[in-house]
């Protein structure tokens, strides 16, 4: 699977957009980059993931450049319950596979 | 929302003792897994499972380690005999199909091995 680069902390005021970036230089053409995020020593919680076209759900939206070599996970409205380890993982389809190989992540604070 | 769910939410244990994890996964899944999150490191996958049989697993998942689909659901986790690094947080996951899907986490149990 292809390496992920991320920042190790992001600060973010509360009711401010959250904008966490990854890097993924070497991703192949099918790997898929998905985004969780781990409160404290919870389990880790889907966020988003894309393959080529830019993404939203009700959580977050995922920007993916043309070239897929970085990616950027987008919180509109950041609360302080998004405050979080956010990893960027880009994982290949192995089939009954799919692992996931988890970075250290970006660990976002929203502030007041 | 359907949720996979982990007991217990904490064990202890003396070392060289089995343990055995248990996960119910999300009702119609059909790939599952497990990782393990030492304290303040990374979360590692250990093993995936899909139709009844290892599919994948990673070099942490030795000859202590099996995992095991008992009944139609049930999840489990079986540690045979523990060591002090063994210590963990360890978290099932689950996916409902092949393809892109996403895989679903459970609260994790945490594993303290004395």
């Amino acid at each position: 699977d292809a390496k992920t680069t991320q920042p190790t902390s992001m600060d973010c005021a509360e009711g401010r957009a959250a904008n966490l970036p990854c890097n993924h230089s070497t991703i192949s053409g099918n790997e898929y980059v998905y985004w969780y995020r781990q409160i404290h020593s919870q389990g880790p919680q889907y966020i988003i993931h894309g393959l080529k076209n830019n993404e939203t759900n009700e959580m977050a939206s995922l920007i993916i450049t043309e070239d897929r070599k970085s990616s950027t996970l987008i919180l509109p409205h950041a609360t302080l319950r998004d405050t979080a380890v956010y990893y960027c993982i880009v994982s290949v389809l192995t089939g009954g596979g799919n692992k996931l190989t988890f970075g250290t992540g970006t660990q976002l604070k929203v502030e007041l | 929302e359907p949720e996979v769910t982990q007991t217990p939410s904490h064990q202890v244990t003396q070392m060289g003792q089995e343990v055995i994890l248990r996960c119910v996964p999300i009702s119609n899944h059909l790939y599952f897994y497990w990782y393990r999150q030492i304290l303040g490191q990374k979360v590692e996958f250990l093993v995936s499972f899909y139709n009844n049989e290892i599919s994948e697993k990673s070099e942490i998942f030795d000859d202590q380690f099996s995992v095991e689909r008992p009944d139609g659901s049930n999840f489990t986790l079986k540690i045979r005999s523990t060591k002090l690094e063994d210590s963990a947080m360890y978290f099932c996951a689950s996916r409902k199909r092949g393809g892109p899907d996403t895989q679903y986490f459970g609260p994790g149990t945490r594993l303290t091995v004395l």
